[in-house]
C-alpha cells in the first residue's frame, strides 16, 4: 500500500531555533501534501495544504512566516517551524495522496517539544 | 461546509464483545467518508473509506462500517473485538472541492478490557 515516510518522529530544541520536518512519499507521486497539527487528546487540525511547485494554502489562523512550506518535488515536503517556542510544542502529521480521489496516506507524526 | 460528530468520546467494551462506533456528518453535497485509527505517537491508519457504491464498506482487521444518507451517519463496527482494538478512532468527512480537504472528528477512545 502507499507509505508516507514523516522524520524525524521527535524533536526536542531550545526556543528560538527552527525545525524542519520532512514528509515524503515512498511509492507514489503527490501533487498535494497536507499538514496537521494534533495537541494532546484532541483532533487533527489541518494548517494547511502544501501544492508542489506552488505556494502552500494556509487554514486561517495558521501563520505563513511561522510555519514554513515547500514542496519542491512529487515525493517531498518540507514544514519548518521557525523560530520555535514552547506554545509550538505539538504532533505534527503529514499526509499525502495519489490523486484526489483517493484517501490521503498519513506519516507516523513528529512530536516537537520546545524547551 | 461540512462537519463531522464523533458523540463518544470513550468506548470502553470487553475483549470479544461487539462494538459500534458512531460518527454522523453534515454536508449539502456528496462526500467522501474515512475511519481512520491511531495508535498512541503515530500517525493515522486508514481502516475504510466510502466513496461510492455499495453502502456497506468493509475494511481491515476486522472492522465494517456502512454509510446512511438519510440518516448522515457513518458508523463504524467490528462484531468482536481485541485487546489490539485499544486506540483513537478518527471519522473524516472530504468533499468535492478543489483540494478535498478532510474534516476530523473529535475522535473516540476505544478501551478493550480483558
Amino acid at each position: 500500500g502507499a507509505v508516507v515516510s514523516q522524520h524525524p518522529s521527535r524533536v526536542i530544541c531550545k526556543s528560538g531555533t527552527s525545525v524542519k520536518i520532512e514528509c515524503r512519499s515512498l511509492d507514489f507521486q503527490a501533487t498535494t501534501m497536507f499538514w496537521y497539527r494534533q495537541f494532546p487528546k484532541q483532533s487533527l487540525m489541518l494548517m494547511a495544504t502544501s501544492n508542489e511547485g506552488s505556494k502552500a494554502t494556509y487554514e486561517q489562523g495558521v501563520e505563513k512566516d511561522k510555519f514554513l512550506i515547500n514542496h519542491a518535488s512529487l515525493t517531498l515536503s518540507t514544514l519548518t517551524v521557525t523560530s520555535a517556542h514552547p506554545e509550538d510544542s505539538s504532533f505534527y502529521i503529514c499526509s499525502a495522496r495519489p490523486d484526489p480521489n483517493q484517501p490521503q496516506h498519513f506519516g507516523d507524526g513528529t512530536r516537537l517539544s520546545i524547551l | 461546509a461540512q462537519s463531522v460528530t464523533q458523540l463518544d468520546s470513550q468506548v470502553p467494551v470487553f475483549e470479544e464483545a461487539p462494538v459500534e462506533l458512531r460518527c454522523n456528518y453534515s454536508s449539502s453535497v456528496s462526500v467522501y467518508l474515512f475511519w481512520y485509527v491511531q495508535y498512541p505517537n503515530q500517525g493515522l491508519q486508514l481502516l475504510l473509506k466510502y466513496l461510492s457504491g455499495s453502502t456497506l464498506v468493509k475494511g481491515i482487521n476486522g472492522f465494517e462500517a456502512e454509510f446512511n444518507k438519510s440518516q448522515t451517519s457513518f458508523h463504524l463496527r467490528k462484531p468482536s473485538v481485541h485487546i489490539s482494538d485499544t486506540a483513537e478512532y478518527f471519522c473524516a468527512v472530504a468533499g468535492p472541492s478543489g483540494t478535498y480537504k478532510y474534516i476530523f472528528g473529535t475522535g473516540t477512545r476505544l478501551k478493550v478490557l480483558a
